[in-house]
């Protein structure tokens, strides 16, 4: 399994853009990237998917280098309830346990 | 939105304790988690289950067993509590277990061992 290296901390203004970026150096052809965020006092929460290239949702969108050794999440318009600590999985898509191997993840704090 | 309820949310048990965590998901989902996070660390999988009557083996196992009961309920039992246990610990489903299934974290159990 790749292992991923995030920014320990980030810090944003709100309204702000935030990019948060993943290395994931060693990903094989069979993993899949993820993003999870957990505010305090809950469980993570999903975010977004994908595999290559550029992803988008309601909440976010996920850019993927064509070696897809880094990708970058990005936040538009971070309020107070985006501060949170963001976590860049991979996970591998031939395996069939749904498993997710959590880091230390981004804390990220939005000031007002 | 699936639902994923842990009971207690809160538990202090004494070295040597017996401690039950309980989850339970409404959402039909076949597969279930166990987790546990340390202060300022990711989650660490324990056990896991894709079904009533199944039980794998996570990363972190030691000290834990789990059981799933039926297809909403998934139990962590520490039948000899450590101080090293005291944690954070989460359930979570999800559909199918595929890499791309995304998966429903509950609102956590506080668990200290003195």
């Amino acid at each position: 399994l790749a292992k991923t290296t995030q920014p320990p901390s980030m810090e944003a203004y709100e309204g702000q853009e935030v990019n948060v970026s993943c290395s994931h150096t060693n990903i094989a052809t069979s993993e899949y990237i993820y993003w999870y965020r957990q505010v305090p006092h809950q469980g993570p929460q999903f975010i977004i998917q994908g595999y290559k290239d550029y992803v988008v949702n309601e909440v976010a969108s996920l850019f993927i280098s064509a070696d897809r050794k880094l990708s970058t999440l990005s936040l538009p318009w971070v309020s107070l309830r985006d501060a949170a600590v963001y976590y860049c999985i991979v996970t591998d898509i031939d395996t069939n346990t749904g498993k997710l191997t959590f880091g230390d993840g981004t804390v990220l704090t939005v000031k007002p | 939105e699936a639902a994923v309820t842990q009971s207690p949310r809160n538990k202090v048990t004494v070295t040597g304790g017996n401690v039950t965590l309980s989850c339970r998901q409404t959402n039909s989902h076949n597969y279930m988690y166990w987790y546990r996070q340390d202060t300022g660390h990711g989650l660490r999988l324990i056990h896991y289950s894709y079904g009533a009557g199944n039980l794998q083996i996570g990363d972190v196992p030691d000290g834990y067993k789990a059981t799933r009961t039926t297809q909403e309920d998934f139990f962590l039992l520490l039948e000899l509590a450590s101080p090293s246990q005291t944690s954070l610990y989460f359930c979570a489903s999800s559909d199918t277990g595929g890499a791309r299934d995304t998966q429903y974290f509950g609102p956590g159990t506080r668990l200290l061992v003195l």
